[in-house]
């Protein structure tokens, strides 16, 4: 079945660092392929998303490709802030199937000033 | 506009005990849909309305799991009775729109099951 690995965290940066969590998948078909963010007490909100191959998901800074050579759809960002504390999570949607999400374990991030 | 609600919070309760979520999607979304997460482990999708109708009720784990969504509006979901494995953090999400595949998701009920 369907699938999302992604880097197990806790991850721990400093402010300013470099970013990235790995994101593969094993789907048939194409899906669409998503990042969500939960920050403390909030539920999950869509970072980006890409809903094909080579398409670009970017937003506050965070950027993911869509890979389907490697299945990878990595998130990275080049300076992070204390802000972007929080789990990210990497899902996918196959494309006419099931609307259901496909997620990852979550990566948890710690950003220290 | 209001974001997908979901009440309680937490719940925590003991072993055999029948529990109720309730969750209340934007308005006008047809679509909701209940994902799990137990500690640790990925976000599970549980099922998928579309109004009061269940279009995907795939992930339910076993028959002590009943979903309802009345009128089209808000869906509750009913464990009973609860076990020890059903502890865990409960989602709701709502959508409008399938091919946009943006779905919206509530803060989560946490329950423990002692």
């Amino acid at each position: 079945g369907d699938s999302v690995t992604q880097m197990e965290g806790p991850v721990t940066l400093s402010e300013e660092a470099f970013l990235t969590i790995n994101c593969t998948y094993t789907a048939t078909g194409y899906p669409s392929l998503f990042w969500y963010v939960q920050y403390p007490g909030e539920g999950l909100q869509l970072l980006l998303k890409a809903t094909k191959a080579d398409d670009k998901g970017s937003n506050k800074g965070f950027e993911a490709t869509y890979r389907k050579e490697t299945t990878s759809f990595h998130l990275e960002k080049g300076s992070v802030q204390v802000s972007d504390s929080a789990v990210y999570f990497c899902a996918l949607k196959t494309q006419g199937g099931s609307e259901k999400l496909v997620f990852g374990k979550g990566t948890k991030l710690t950003v220290n000033p | 506009e209001a974001g997908v609600t979901q009440f309680p919070s937490h719940s925590v309760i003991e072993k055999g005990q029948t529990v109720t979520l309730r969750c209340d999607p934007i308005s006008g979304h047809d679509n909701l849909y209940w994902y799990r997460r137990v500690m640790g482990k990925e976000i599970k999708f549980l099922l998928h309305f579309v109004k009061e109708s269940k279009q995907d009720e795939s992930g339910m784990p076993n028959n002590r799991f009943l979903a309802e969504r009345t009128g089209g509006t808000y869906s509750t979901l009913k464990v009973q009775p609860a076990e020890l494995e059903d502890s865990g953090v409960y989602f709701c999400a709502s959508s409008q729109d399938l091919r946009s595949g943006e779905q919206f998701f509530g803060p989560g009920t946490r329950l423990t099951v002692l």
